[in-house]
């Protein structure tokens, strides 16, 4: 079955921090990956996303995330994080095999620590 | 860039009544919307895929009948909860593909938060 599984459902972490979000994902075929990110009180928002070429791909406000396709995984990153950056962020995957159906992760809260 | 507006924010009504929820595509034509069920602390669920000037097609578990898509124009899609119950309290989010090729993610709508009481 299709499924994206996200590690940690809450992370807490300092400012200047690193951070690291895991995700993988079982899905046949291949697949379009994406980390969307939801502000509190706001929409969901695409932060980056992989199609191809590059594993390693980097989006919006310093994040960036690396497709490794042995481990099915594709973890965004961050080297310092910022108060700002508290939200919740979502692993996603659709591809060929799935209509292109979009299936999210459950999320993962992030409180960022002034 | 693309935007996509959702309307009403956030509705309360009784139960056994029945809400409209406005999905618009603002600066771009959509020929396919999706919407979502977000459960608190849960992800994401799509519900349906709605084409334009035609059925939706409803996940497995979706009554049709309950939750009816309507997507008369490339800019609109709604949503109706119909004889709505406490268990619907939800929030509902639609999303488009802005056109740039399918699959290659979408825009997301504010969503609405329905309340059913």
């Amino acid at each position: 079955a299709q499924s994206v599984s996200q590690h940690n459902h809450h992370v807490i972490l300092s400012e200047a921090a690193s951070l690291e979000l895991g995700c993988n994902y079982s899905y046949g075929g291949t697949v379009n990956l994406f980390w969307y990110v939801q502000y509190p009180g706001q929409h969901l928002q695409l932060l980056l996303k992989y199609f191809s070429g590059d594993p390693l791909v980097k989006g919006i406000k310093g994040f960036e995330a690396e497709f490794i396709k042995s481990k099915f995984s594709f973890n965004l990153r961050k080297p310092s994080v910022q108060w700002s950056d508290t939200a919740e962020y979502f692993c996603a995957v659709n591809g060929n095999t799935g209509g292109f159906k979009t299936i999210f992760g459950a999320g993962t809260r992030l409180f960022v620590k002034a | 860039g693309a935007v996509v507006s959702q309307h009403p924010s956030w509705v309360i009504c009784k139960s056994g009544t029945s809400v409209k929820i406005e999905c618009r595509s603002l600066d771009f034509q959509a020929t396919t919307m999706f919407w979502y069920r977000q459960f608190p602390k849960q992800s994401l669920m799509l519900m349906a895929t709605s084409n334009e000037g035609s059925k939706a097609t409803y996940e497995q578990g979706v009554e049709k009948d309950k939750f009816l898509i309507n997507h008369a124009s490339l800019t609109l899609s709604t949503l109706t909860v119909t004889s709505a119950h406490p268990e619907d309290s939800s929030f509902y989010i639609c999303s488009a593909d802005t056109g740039t090729g399918v699959g290659y993610g979408y825009t997301f709508g504010s969503g609405t938060r329905l309340t059913v009481v």
